[in-house]
């Protein structure tokens, strides 16, 4: 059973334009979850999907971020006109139905320039 | 979400046995204690997780006294590929929720 997979590992952009991040989650959980990371320090919970459904996104800017789970593919992160703040690590963690457990991806490094 | 209180840093030298005690006296009744560790450029990765007394798997031990307003990571033996930070969290077991991360002990393991 193949862990949590990000990709890309490694993501440059320039100010203003669009991160696309994706997840996909160990087989058999259906619960995702996305964290932010800056350097040296703990990670920073943004939003919780299910299959095709948002749970929690408390955690999450209200502009230029989104996040999908779709019935089938990866959950995506999407940031639109990315600023330099928004350099970071970004971790993607997977559950089974009905447990806490999470598994956690090795995270996309996201620098914008 | 219960907030939790840890040690920024420790020290340690190889052989030795850690014990990293963290606080979280707002823990709910349905509530359990998990331990993750993450090294550098890496995704935190689950160490162990429990609700009362003592819970140990093949890489650690975990202390959780009867209030559970607090407990205690053991890890034994340490060597240097031990070196990480350390995550203490606290939520429910059969909920998906976040966890609310701190910033965790960073844990030094020397020669």
């Amino acid at each position: 059973n193949a862990g949590v997979m990000q990709n890309p590992r490694h993501l440059v952009r320039r100010r203003g334009q669009e991160a696309r991040l994706r997840c996909s989650p160990m087989k058999g959980h259906s619960h995702v979850y996305w964290y932010r990371q800056l350097p040296e320090e703990g990670l920073k919970f943004m939003v919780y999907l299910q299959k095709e459904n948002i749970i929690d996104e408390s955690g999450m800017p209200k502009e230029r971020f989104s996040a999908e789970f779709p019935k089938e593919g990866p959950s995506i992160l999407r940031i639109q006109q990315v600023v330099r703040g928004d350099s970071a690590a970004y971790f993607c963690a997977s559950s089974p139905p009905g447990l806490n457990e999470q598994f956690f991806g090795p995270g996309t490094r996201l620098t914008v320039l | 979400l219960a907030k939790t209180t840890q040690p920024i840093s420790m020290d340690s030298y190889e052989g030795q046995e850690v014990n990293i005690t963290c606080s979280h006296n707002n823990i709910a009744t349905n509530d359990y204690i998990t331990w993750y560790q993450q090294f550098p450029s890496q995704g935190p990765r689950f160490i162990i997780q429990g609700y009362k007394t003592k819970v140990t798997n093949e890489v650690a031990s975990l202390f959780i006294p009867a209030d559970r307003k607090s407990s205690t990571l053991s890890l034994p033996r340490v060597s240097l590929s031990d070196t990480a930070v350390y995550y203490c969290l606290v939520g429910e077991k059969n909920y998906g929720q976040n966890f609310v991360f701190g910033p965790g002990t960073r844990l030094s393991v020397l020669p």
